[in-house]
């Protein structure tokens, strides 16, 4: 498996553009996790799916922040639109949540700059 | 929250001393883990504990887990240059199938040569 694969790697753009972020999880893998690092607040999680379902989504930051799992091998993460403050690099994540959870891998990050 | 967080947020050591750093939580859980990350990168995993686990040692990395206090150190014993990374330590809470991994803010560690 070539691990979890993130695309793009880095995206500017405009002020007030939609982004869209993808991430192809590592098969077999239950759980997918989106993550946005930064300097001022380290590695938030946004939001995160099992079986393709948003569990929990508390971490999005506002209404401009929407998610989706179509299948068990894509998901995408979509700002609309976007603002300079949305900066970051974006990290999706997969593991396997049995009765508890195995080790999470990580994508490679996508490095957002909204100018 | 159940978010881990670590200390201290900065560590210079001097390459071959031992490195020590610590996470507290703060709920229940069911494991423990430890991650990399190299300038630029993804995370990487290192090493899980079980909640039912005290000690677990995967090469120059020894981690321990005292749930009575709520806590974890990971040690690197003889450290090298190439330890200079931030390191992560994430929790899941033992509240359900549905708990969430989540992950503190990191500590950045430098090994001097």
């Amino acid at each position: 498996d070539a691990g979890v694969i993130q695309s793009p790697r880095h995206e500017v753009t405009e002020m007030g553009q939609e982004v869209t972020l993808r991430c192809k999880p590592i098969s077999g893998h239950n759980s997918l996790f989106w993550y946005r690092q930064t300097m001022m607040r380290g590695l938030e999680l946004l939001i995160y799916f099992n079986n393709n379902v948003p569990i929990d989504d508390s971490g999005m930051p506002e209404d401009r922040f929407s998610a989706k799992m179509p299948n068990a091998s894509f998901s995408t993460l979509k700002i609309q639109p976007s603002e300079p403050r949305d900066s970051a690099v974006y990290f999706c994540a997969s593991s396997f949540q049995g009765i508890s959870w195995t080790e999470a891998f990580f994508g490679q990050g996508t490095r957002l700059t909204v100018v | 929250s159940q978010q881990g967080e670590e200390d201290p947020q900065a560590l210079s050591i001097q390459e071959g001393e031992n490195a020590t750093m610590n996470c507290s939580y703060k709920t229940s859980i069911n494991n423990l883990q430890w991650y990399r990350q190299n300038s630029g990168r993804g995370l990487v995993h290192l090493i899980l504990i079980r909640s039912n686990e005290r000690e677990k040692h995967s090469g120059r990395l020894r981690v321990t887990l005292d749930t009575s206090k709520k806590s974890s150190s990971l040690l690197i014993t003889a450290s090298r240059a190439a330890d200079t990374a931030s390191y992560f330590c994430a929790t899941d809470g033992a509240t359900g199938a549905n708990s969430k991994l989540t992950f503190g803010k990191g500590i950045t560690l430098s090994v001097r040569p």
